[in-house]
């Protein structure tokens, strides 16, 4: 069966300090894969896409970063977070069934 | 460019009422999907249901309801006899075209349902 897999589930860092967020999925292969942030209160956005290795797509101007080294992971970075960086971090992959499949989350807190 | 709205932020019913969550779209595309999904407090979202543009008919899944009216460009959500475990923010979404490589999703605000005992 297909799974997403998604950590840390929480992280607090410091403003300016670089930041790392993991996805895998299982069960699937090529899948077209989804970052998705939810700011305090309110909807989901999407910050980025890739429909396959090495391939981004960059929905809003900011201050991370994404890529997809391997076909099954998906990675979301910063250099130096800012406190607006703060949120729940959601990944998400797409099949024919359902649409979109989230992962559990990362609930990430900038102080 | 695609829009959802849900213009309910909170809704507190009392357990064993219906309540109806609202969902209002905008869309240039003939083929699109409708998605609804439940956000409890743990955080993780739960797939509810996804409706296709062309398929109106409305469904029934238990407690749960959908009424898709193209007309009125909404897809709204209902659950019957409400219990405490219903307690969660419902998000309504929209993708454009087919799911697939570009199948962003637009997602509404969210509405966050207590149920009270």
């Amino acid at each position: 069966s297909q799974t997403i897999h998604q950590w840390p589930a929480t992280l607090v860092q410091p403003v300016g300090s670089p930041l790392s967020l993991e996805c895998t999925v299982e069960g699937t292969s090529n899948p077209n894969l989804y970052w998705y942030r939810q700011a305090a209160g309110r909807g989901l956005q999407l910050l980025f896409y890739s429909v396959g290795i090495g391939q981004i797509s960059s929905e809003v101007p900011q201050n991370l970063s994404a890529s997809r080294p391997q076909d099954r992971q998906f990675i979301l970075s910063s250099k130096k977070l800012l406190l607006s960086d703060s949120g729940f971090y959601l990944c998400a992959w797409v099949d024919d069934t359902s649409g979109y499949t989230f992962g559990s989350g990362t609930r990430l807190t900038v102080v | 460019a695609q829009k959802v709205t849900q213009a309910q932020t909170e809704i507190s019913v009392v357990e064993k009422e219906d309540v109806t969550l609202d969902c209002v779209y905008e869309t240039r595309d003939t083929t699109y999907y409708l998605f609804w999904y439940k956000q409890p407090p743990s955080g993780e979202l739960v797939f509810l249901i996804r409706r296709n543009s062309f398929d109106e008919q409305n469904e029934i899944s238990g407690r749960y309801s959908w009424n898709f009216q193209k007309s009125t460009s909404s897809f709204n959500f209902t659950i019957t006899a409400s219990q405490v475990v219903d307690s969660a923010v419902y998000f309504c979404a929209l993708s454009e075209g087919n799911t697939g490589a570009n199948s962003k999703l637009t997602f509404g605000k969210g509405i966050t349902l207590s149920v009270r005992p």
